[in-house]
């Protein structure tokens, strides 16, 4: 069983509906929790970034923490076509810098 | 602020052949990650120094797989020999390296093995 799991999609939506993408993890010792965009030949982009259970919005992005479900998700409003890309959830332990990624899903927002 | 710069963007080689990756850090940043990126999986730690010592090498394969960073600053990753499943995008990240900050990626090396 990998430590981070993450449905690889691919997932296409019309412009403006509300996506929803998710993670679930093993490990209940992660403590650090992130979201990372990544473009098509580029470099993941820090996204989100929450710290233990609860909720953090960010314009039209909402990042939501369940530990007790080990489940994490993020939400994107109004989605964009310059949304399209790979989300990737991330987490780290205590103490440690250390990222763990799932695999990613593939968004495609249709315009 | 330039971000994390690598070399080449893109590399073929044969296998058993050697190949060799570099990174410049965001001037400052005493982190410094390689990361393996196979396709269609999430970036996987190869490697983390703090200035020019290693942190964290467990999911390296140090039969074939180096990386030094000298003066702490541009650090270098080599393969040899190189093998199939070694195919993947070689991405390079750093931060500032006092405590739970942001990660920032290089645009990756892309390695294909013949």
């Amino acid at each position: 069983q990998k430590e981070v799991e993450q449905d690889p999609g691919p997932l296409s939506v019309p412009e403006g509906a509300i996506v929803s993408l998710n993670c679930t993890y093993s490990n209940s010792a992660f403590q650090y929790f992130m979201w990372y965009r990544q473009y098509s030949r580029k470099g993941p982009e820090l996204l989100m970034y929450t710290y233990s259970s609860g909720n953090k919005e960010d314009g039209r992005f909402t990042a939501q923490v369940d530990k007790s479900s080990k489940y994490i998700s993020l939400f994107i409003r109004d989605s964009q076509p310059s949304d399209s890309a790979t989300y990737l959830c991330a987490m780290s332990f205590q103490g440690a810098q250390k990222l763990v990624f799932g695999q990613g899903t593939r968004l495609t927002i249709n315009p | 602020e330039a971000g994390v710069a690598q070399s080449p963007r893109y590399k073929i080689i044969e296998k058993r052949q050697s190949v060799a990756f570099w990174c410049n850090p965001i001037s400052g940043h005493a982190t410094l990650y390689w990361y393996q990126q196979i396709l269609g999986q999430g970036p996987k730690l190869l490697i983390q120094f703090q200035n020019n010592g290693v942190v964290d090498d467990s999911q390296l394969p140090k039969d074939r797989f180096s990386a030094e960073r000298l003066k702490g600053v541009d650090s270098t990753l080599k393969i040899q020999p190189a093998k199939l499943e070694d195919s993947a995008v070689y991405l390079c990240a750093s931060s500032k390296g006092t405590g739970k900050e942001t990660q920032y990626f290089g645009p990756g090396t892309r390695l294909l093995v013949l």
